[in-house]
């Protein structure tokens, strides 16, 4: 089991709707959690950070954290041409642990 | 507010050679991260320095070194380059008393190995 599970994609919405992008970890010990957006050819660049359990929302986006459940969500609300992206999923394994495991990326693609 | 930068942004290496990067942390910030990205696949952590120290290194072979200056920039060096070094290189910084560990990401180096 990778430690950091993402669906692929692509993931497909029209503009306007709500993307979901979906993550799983498998170390229970984990605290902090990220998602970073990754335009094709460029390096990532942080969107949101949660660390307690339930929604965080910043703009359009929600981060949602379900520790019980090992899972972490971001809900675009209202996608945007310019939201197409990978989006990379990354947790942070333990308060000692400097090791950041990042999933592998799902790619949305907003459609006009 | 100076964010991450890193040098070279793009370099072309044969196999067997040597290859440094370069990274200068986000203003403020004393902990760099260094990170592999191959095509297709999310960034692996490779080590981190923190007070000129590697803090914590993570699944790659001795061929791949760092150092940290005493202003936090840091250099990563990779001896006797395979042609499966070909990657993007990305230098993250953080500031390690927040214990969050809140990473942000600079250009990044291309690195073709042929």
């Amino acid at each position: 089991q990778k430690e950091v599970e993402q669906n692929s994609g692509p993931l497909s919405v029209p503009e306007g709707a709500i993307a979901s992008l979906n993550c799983t970890y498998s170390d229970r010990g984990s605290q902090s959690f990220f998602w970073y957006r990754q335009y094709s050819g460029k390096s990532p660049e942080l969107i949101m950070f949660i660390y307690s359990n339930g929604d965080k929302e910043d703009g359009r986006f929600t981060a949602q954290l379900n520790k019980a459940s090992q899972y972490v969500s971001l809900l675009i609300r209202d996608s945007q041409p310019s939201d197409s992206a990978t989006y990379l999923c990354a947790v942070k394994l333990s308060e000692n642990n400097n090791d950041m495991r990042f999933g592998a990326g799902t790619r949305l693609t907003v459609k006009p | 507010d100076a964010g991450v930068t890193q040098s070279p942004t793009h370099l072309i290496k044969t196999r067997g050679q040597q290859v440094t990067l370069r990274c200068s942390p986000k203003s403020g910030h004393d902990t760099v991260s260094w990170y592999q990205q191959a095509l297709g696949q999310g960034p692996q952590f490779i080590f981190q320095y923190y007070e000129e120290e590697e803090r914590q290194r993570g699944n790659f072979p001795d061929r791949f070194s760092g150092h940290q200056f005493p202003n936090y920039s840091s250099e990563l060096n990779v001896n006797a380059l395979l042609l499966g070094d070909s990657a993007l290189y990305l230098c993250a910084s953080s500031l390690s008393r927040t214990n969050r560990d809140t990473q942000y990401f600079g250009p990044g180096t291309r690195l073709t190995v042929l």
